[in-house]
Formats: C-alpha cells, structure tokens, sequence
C-alpha cells in the first residue's frame, strides 16, 4: 500500500527567508504527487500536481515542487515566504488503481512565519 | 459556482446520538470522497463513491455509512456517535480520470 511520510510536524521560518518542505512517499509504479495547503479554519486547496514529464513542477502562490525518483521524494519549496503562508501543508500520492482516483496524504507540516 | 458545499459547519452530539452530514457540490464531479482529520494524521478516507449509484468502503470506514444520493450529493451517517469519532470531516469531489479533489470547508463534530 502507498504511504507519504512528511518528517517535519512543525516549521518556523522568518518572514521573506526561503522555504523547504519535506515529502518522502512509498508507491510500487509511477506516483501521482500532489501537495495542498490548509489555511486555518478552511477546506485544503491544491497546491501543485506532479503526474509525468517535466520533474520540477510549478504551482500557485509562488510554489515549486521537485519530484526526484531516485529518494522517493517530492519536495515543496518557496523562494520567499510572505506571512500569508502560515498554514498546514499536505503532501499527497494519488493511487491510480481501481475505479476512483484516491489520494493517500502524509500527516501534514505546520508553517509558521515570523515577522 | 458554490463549488462544494457541507452543512453543517459545526456540530455537537452525545453518545449514541445519529447524525447525517451533508455534502453537494456543482462543479460536475463523478467522484465523492469523505475523509476525516485529525491532529497529527492528516486526512484518513472514509468512505469514497467512484460514481453515481456506486459506494466503497476507504481507510477507515467502521461506525459511518454513506449514500450517493445523487451526482451532486454524497451524504455520511453516523449511526451510534462515539467519542471517538469527534474530528474535522470534509467531503471532496473530482471529475473522472483527474486526481485534482476539491474539497469542502469542513464539519467540526464534537461527541460527547
């Protein structure tokens, strides 16, 4: 069975610094790769998707992805974190098996940024 | 577009009290998905629905049921609420073939 693992429970980052979120996922074939983001209060809103091609992927609000098969990974990274960023962020591995697209997610990465 | 839609926002039970928690949406979506959250384990699936008429059971299926009421709505029924069922559910839907799910804003279930 697939799995997603995101090491880091907590962020702290300053205001303006650059960004790193770890994802590392488990998936016997080719993964489909996604992150979300969950700002307080609300429903998740993707981020980015990753599913073939090109392995660095670009998404909204300044996000970019790098899939690299070869660590199984599937890192999220900002170049400049604004305070709006403080949020709970998701890595997700789609299962492309069966009759609907599932999503598996890790348990998720809290940001918080300081001004 | 409301997009998708979940009432109620926020809810208290007892134990052993039934409950429905509704969910629509307009964006044409095949599939339907009811996952809950809780602190540091992201979001389990509970229950998904690949098309209209059709139901399967995800991770974590036991003490809920479910009804595809239609395309638009996908509804999930706690029987006997547990405490242990108190979390954050949300409901999500995506066109066929598409892993992109959009999710609702979520249900805050208390049991107490």
């Amino acid at each position: 069975a697939q799995s997603v693992t995101q090491p880091d429970i907590h962020i702290t980052v300053s205001e303006g610094a650059s960004l790193e979120l770890r994802c590392n996922y488990s998936y016997g074939a080719t993964p489909y790769l996604f992150w979300y983001v969950q700002s307080p209060g609300q429903g998740l809103q993707l981020l980015l998707k990753y599913f073939s091609g090109d392995t660095l992927v670009q998404g909204i609000k300044g996000s970019e992805a790098e899939f690299k098969r070869s660590q199984s990974s599937f890192n999220l990274r900002k170049p400049s974190v604004h305070w709006s960023d403080a949020a709970e962020y998701f890595c997700a591995v789609g299962d492309n098996t069966g009759t609907a697209s599932k999503l598996t997610f890790g348990t998720g990465t809290r940001l918080q940024v300081t001004l | 577009n409301a997009g998708v839609t979940q009432t109620p926002k926020f809810q208290v039970l007892k134990t052993g009290q039934s409950m429905t928690l509704q969910c629509a949406q307009d964006m044409n979506h095949n599939s339907m998905y009811w996952y809950r959250q809780d602190p540091g384990m992201g979001l389990r699936l509970i229950y998904y629905s690949a098309s209209e008429g059709t139901t399967d059971k995800g991770e974590v299926p036991n003490g809920y049921n479910v009804s595809r009421l239609n395309k638009r709505e996908f509804s999930l029924r706690l029987e006997s609420a547990a405490p242990s069922q108190t979390s954050v559910y949300f409901c999500a839907g995506t066109v066929s073939s598409s892993y992109e799910q959009y999710f609702g804003p979520g249900t805050r279930l208390t049991v107490t």
